[in-house]
């Protein structure tokens, strides 16, 4: 079983839709959550940190259930510029040995 | 403020040849990260730094791949000899260690080895 796991998508949604990603983890031990956007063709910037209450920045949603170890990104009112790769990334004790999802891919159509 | 600095953005290399991959990390920051992407496996761990000491390796795929990190400000990834099954984007990504703290990517070397 994979550290991290995705559902590779592709999803394709049109503007204005909500849609929501979800992002498991096996080890329990699991301190640091974050979820990042890669583009084509270049290098994976940060989105947002996840806090163990849940989070939300404009548009953007994160929360993180431990008992059952997934951390979810939900995205409301989607933009044509939301299209990318979404990375969700679990880190151990002291954020050394960060470990990535292999991404899902959204794509916004008009 | 500079970000995090790789070189080169390209590489060509035949079969066999050496390739060193270079990094400067953001000034501050203690950890530095060496990962690489393809599209079969996606972004992989290969090694990371903290405070200029190797931590992990178990990421490196073979012995054919080392890297150093002489000082605070500089770090090496090389692969010798290379395969064309190295061909893959290479990230460097450096952040502080401690809870929370994201990682701040280069813009990474796109390796192909013929």
């Amino acid at each position: 079983r994979k550290e991290v796991e995705q559902d590779p998508g592709p999803f394709n949604v049109p503007e204005g839709a909500t849609v929501a990603f979800n992002c498991t983890y096996s080890n329990s031990a699991s301190q640091s959550f974050f979820w990042y956007r890669q583009d084509c063709r270049k290098e994976p910037k940060l989105l947002m940190s996840v806090y163990s209450s849940g989070n939300e920045d404009g548009r953007f949603t994160a929360q993180l259930n431990r008992a059952s170890q997934y951390i979810s990104l939900l995205i409301r009112d989607s933009k044509l510029s939301d299209s990318a790769t979404y990375l969700c990334v679990v880190t151990s004790y002291n954020n050394n040995d960060m470990r990535f999802g292999a991404g899902t891919r959204l794509t916004v159509k008009p | 403020d500079a970000g995090v600095i790789q070189s080169p953005r390209h590489e060509v290399t035949e079969m066999g040849q050496e390739v060193t991959l270079r990094c400067k990390p953001i000034s501050g920051h203690n950890s530095l990260f060496w990962y690489r992407q393809t599209m079969m496996r996606g972004l992989e761990l290969l090694i990371y730094f903290n405070n200029n000491v190797p931590i992990d390796d178990s990421g490196m795929p073979e012995d054919r791949f080392s890297a150093k990190m002489p000082n605070a400000s500089f770090s090496t990834l090389k692969i010798q000899p290379s395969e064309p099954r190295d061909s893959a984007v290479y990230f460097c990504a450096s952040s502080m260690t401690g809870d929370a703290s994201p990682l701040h990517f280069g813009n990474g070397t796109r390796l192909t080895v013929t």
